[in-house]
């Protein structure tokens, strides 16, 4: 199984601040044929189903604010908040989707500081 | 707009079988393929498998031997059978749907989850 880290677990920021979540595959989940990442983020906030946020580890889908990205160098992963607002305060998980099983991260936790 | 909805027991009895049932609305289960997830009380995400309209599925290695999954294209419904079931299994289940016609895709639509406990 490919093994999803994220860090940290939890990540308090201020308003307006940037946050930085970080994400570790166990192994490549880049398809060398199309060069992509099979790499997903998602947003849970309490209650609710996740939703997708970015695939291809940085393709943001539509109607999600452009404060939100993704990045990728090698296995490690990097979503980022540009600008944190109220409403992001969230858990975050990390995905892929290269093989199976599919496996998510442990998630982290963006709260207000 | 895809809407998708779980339905099923929220109480399963250990040694018994948990059986849920995702029902599709807004669009058609045909050509597109669809995966259970299931989220333990406070925990993080497990995926349990997918299945293709064709009735071609992929399961979780860890829980293989325990499940099934099918679809109804009649009914625009696809299910999740798993049994035996213990304490363990307590979880909320979500169905979802994969973004391309693809088994190797992210989740696009998911459904609001139901809680299943097993409990005797």
């Amino acid at each position: 199984d490919i093994v999803m880290t994220q860090s940290p677990d939890s990540l308090p920021v201020s308003l307006g601040e940037r946050a930085t979540i970080n994400c570790k595959s166990s192994q490549s989940v880049l398809y060398t044929p199309n060069n992509k990442n099979y790499l997903a983020w998602y947003q849970q906030k309490p209650g609710q189903p996740p939703k997708l946020l970015i695939s291809w580890a940085s393709t943001r889908e539509s109607g999600v604010p452009d404060r939100f990205s993704g990045s990728a160098s090698g296995t490690d992963f990097t979503l980022t908040i540009s600008s944190l607002q109220a409403e992001d305060v969230a858990v975050y998980y990390c995905q892929q989707y290269y093989s199976t099983p599919r496996t998510f991260g442990q998630g982290t936790k963006v709260e207000i500081k | 707009q895809v809407q998708l909805q779980e339905s099923g027991p929220g109480l399963v009895k250990p040694s018994e079988t948990l059986s849920l049932t995702c029902t599709v609305s807004g669009g058609s289960i045909s050509s597109s393929y669809w995966s259970w997830i299931r989220q333990p009380p406070g925990k993080g995400l497990e995926w349990i498998g997918y299945v293709h309209e064709s009735g071609s599925t992929n399961y979780n290695p860890s829980l293989k031997s325990r499940v099934t999954m099918s679809v109804d294209t009649s009914n625009n419904q696809f299910s999740l059978k798993m049994s035996p079931v213990t304490v363990a299994d307590t979880a909320v289940y979500y169905c979802a749907r994969h973004k391309i016609v693809s088994g190797t895709s992210a989740f696009d639509y998911w459904g609001q989850g139901t809680l299943v406990t097993v409990s005797s």
